[in-house]
This record gives C-alpha cells, structure tokens and sequence, in this order.
C-alpha cells in the first residue's frame, strides 16, 4: 500500500508571495491533517479535513488555508509568505480522523524557506 | 502555557538501560495519548498509544497514563542505538484536536 506523499518536497519563495501544497493521503483514508513543524515547537496543528470538509482548525492566521477533494487528496495555501513561516509541513492521513484511537500517518513533509 | 509539556533533552542513557521519557498535558478531558518517534530528517511514526490509566506494554515499549496527575510516559528497556531519536507526545484534546509536545531528544549511547 502506498503511504502519504507530499509535493513538493522542497520550496523555497520571497516575502509576500503565495504557495500551495499537495498531500495525497493513504488509499482508503478520508481523514488528512496538515501540521507546521519548526525547531523547537514541535508540531502545530493547521488544519483537518475529513470528506471535504473541514471538521477542525488550529490558532494561524487566515492566509493559511485548505481544502479537500473527492479523492481525499488535499491542498493547503499559504498567502503573503512571511519569513515566519519557512517550516516543514507536514500531512497525516487517517482512516476517520478525530477519534480516540486513531493512527495519522504521516508523509514526508515539505520543506518550505521563505526569503 | 503549553497544553503538552516535555522536556526538551537531549536525555542521553546508555546502551541496554532503561530511557524514560515523560509528558504532561492541561486538559483533563483528553482522551487518549500517542508516542511517535522521529528520526533526524524523517516524519513522525507512531510507538503506541494509552487511553486507561496504568501501564500499556508493547515489546520493549510501556507507555504509562496517569489521568488524575495528567501524566503520561514512555519507558524503553534494553534500550539500543537505533532508539536515538526525537519523542513526541501527543494528547487528543476534548475539542478533538490532536495536541503535540515538543518532543524530546533521546540519544542512545553505546
């Protein structure tokens, strides 16, 4: 079975500029959460989508956004890059998200640098 | 105030001994708990998860929830140089939000 894999795996923007990120999550999974990863403050929670639709959202602000498709593949986007965000971003996907003994596997992140 | 709280190491324990790594949360009302290694350069994997209070063995894996000290630990016997790695914690919160730690460093020393 394939696992998550992310695109691009590196991405390097200026300030100001936007980026999209791609997950496609794990055949069968219909739950795909995407978290920020910096050094020393672990993973921060975006976002989580479950069937197209999104059941729960961290603490960032609006230029951050997502979204869902039909085949459980998602999209996040970033608008007006600050240099704050350069992080590696991270989805997981699950088979029904939220629940209490839920595994999130996780993709290999992409790699964002912003300039 | 950080809702899961680890030490952020590195914790260094010699080869064959016992590493024990420790996690605290702030909402009471979290259901359950996961452990994920992550290797340098690498996404987290999932160790195993606890959701009743007392101890939870898996191989040379026990994870340990205690629910009124809003505790929860990791203990790895014998432990081995490819156990080096980054620990996180993570807490299903109340609002169904998957809380992580920092992480800890472990470093497995020969």
């Amino acid at each position: 079975k394939a696992g998550v894999t992310q695109t691009p795996r590196y991405l390097i923007k200026t300030r100001g500029q936007q980026v999209t990120l791609s997950c496609s999550p794990i055949s069968g999974h219909r739950s795909v959460s995407w978290y920020q990863q910096t050094p020393g403050q672990g993973l921060q929670f975006l976002f989580e989508y479950f069937s197209e639709t999104q059941r729960n959202k961290g603490n960032f602000p609006g230029r951050f956004s997502g979204r869902q498709f039909s085949n459980s593949r998602s999209e996040m986007n970033v608008s007006t890059l600050e240099l704050g965000d350069s992080a590696l971003y991270l989805c997981a996907s699950s088979l029904e998200g939220a629940t209490s003994y839920n595994e999130q596997f996780f993709g290999p992140g992409t790699r964002l640098t912003v300039l | 105030q950080k809702e899961v709280e680890q030490n952020s190491g590195p914790l260094s324990v010699p080869e064959g001994a016992i590493a024990s790594l420790n996690c605290t949360y702030s909402d009471r009302g979290s259901q359950s708990f996961f452990w994920y290694r992550q290797y340098s350069g690498k996404s987290p994997e999932l160790i195993m998860f606890i959701y009743s209070n007392g101890d939870k063995e898996d191989g040379r894996f026990t994870a340990q929830l205690n629910k009124a000290s809003q505790y929860v630990s990791l203990l790895i016997r014998d432990s081995q140089p490819s156990d080096s790695a980054t620990y996180l914690c993570a807490a299903l919160y109340s609002n169904y939000q998957l809380i992580w730690g920092a992480g800890t460093k472990l470093i497995i020393k020969p």
